[in-house]
């Protein structure tokens, strides 16, 4: 079990929008620390997506949002395309674990 | 561009110790902005935080594997290590090696990953 909470699956048919959330507790996203998302194709290392909630680095496409409200954080993506079905990672600091926390994954489908 | 990565023994004996070691490209272990982290990833399933080294050899470790983990560094070299005792079945995983950011622990670089395979 997770620390992180995400739905295990999403989907969107193309050019529509899907949320996927992160819920967490007082000890990391309530806590203030930051959260980041990472998106993983099947093979391949994660890939730093959004950081600190909701910074975009450079190259990521601005239809990839993110937001953080008290427990929970949510990443947006509109104009869904078939290259971003993949999985996608929630990931903070957690204050009681003194360490890092992944969320367990979730899976977007493009229909 | 940095690059990081990971080298080692794909295939452990159950009980033995698993090590690998990770090789970084154009940084410094003694850059005191970032830590330097194992990350892994059993088949099928999410990501498991191992561990991170500073660069003045303070590691925190997930407190679920510390009892069994061990890293550490060699700014000389380059690299960092992960030793992981005892292994079983359930530490079959890819293992990514990976930097991050002292403020707001963000992995922004990672290793390819490397496949362990615990079994005899």
């Amino acid at each position: 079990q997770s620390v992180l909470t995400q739905p295990p699956s999403v989907s969107g048919a193309p050019g529509q929008r899907v949320t996927i959330s992160c819920s967490g507790s007082s000890s990391n996203i309530g806590a203030g620390y930051d959260l980041h998302w990472y998106q993983q194709f099947p093979g391949r290392a994660p890939k730093l997506l959004i950081y600190a909630n909701t910074n975009r680095p450079s190259g990521v496409p601005d239809r990839f949002s993110a937001s953080k409200s008290g427990t929970s954080a949510s990443l947006a993506i509109t104009g869904l395309q078939a290259e971003d079905e993949a999985d996608y990672y929630c990931h903070s600091y957690d204050s009681s674990l003194r360490g890092s926390v992944f969320g367990g994954g979730t899976r977007l489908t493009v229909l | 561009q940095l690059q990081l990565q990971e080298s080692g023994p794909g295939l452990v004996k159950p009980s033995e110790t698993l090590s690998l070691i990770c090789t970084v490209t154009d940084d410094s272990l003694s850059n005191t902005n970032y830590y330097w982290g194992w990350i892994r990833q059993p088949p099928g399933k999410g990501l498991e935080w191992i561990g991170s080294l500073y660069y003045r050899g303070s590691a925190y470790y997930n407190p679920s594997l510390k009892s069994r983990v061990t890293i550490s560094g060699d700014a000389s070299k380059s690299q960092f290590s992960l030793k992981l005792t005892s292994v079983t079945a359930a530490d079959t995983a890819v293992y990514y090696c990976a930097r991050h950011l002292v403020r707001g622990w963000v992995f922004d670089y990672w290793g390819q990953g490397t496949l362990v395979t615990a079994s005899s």
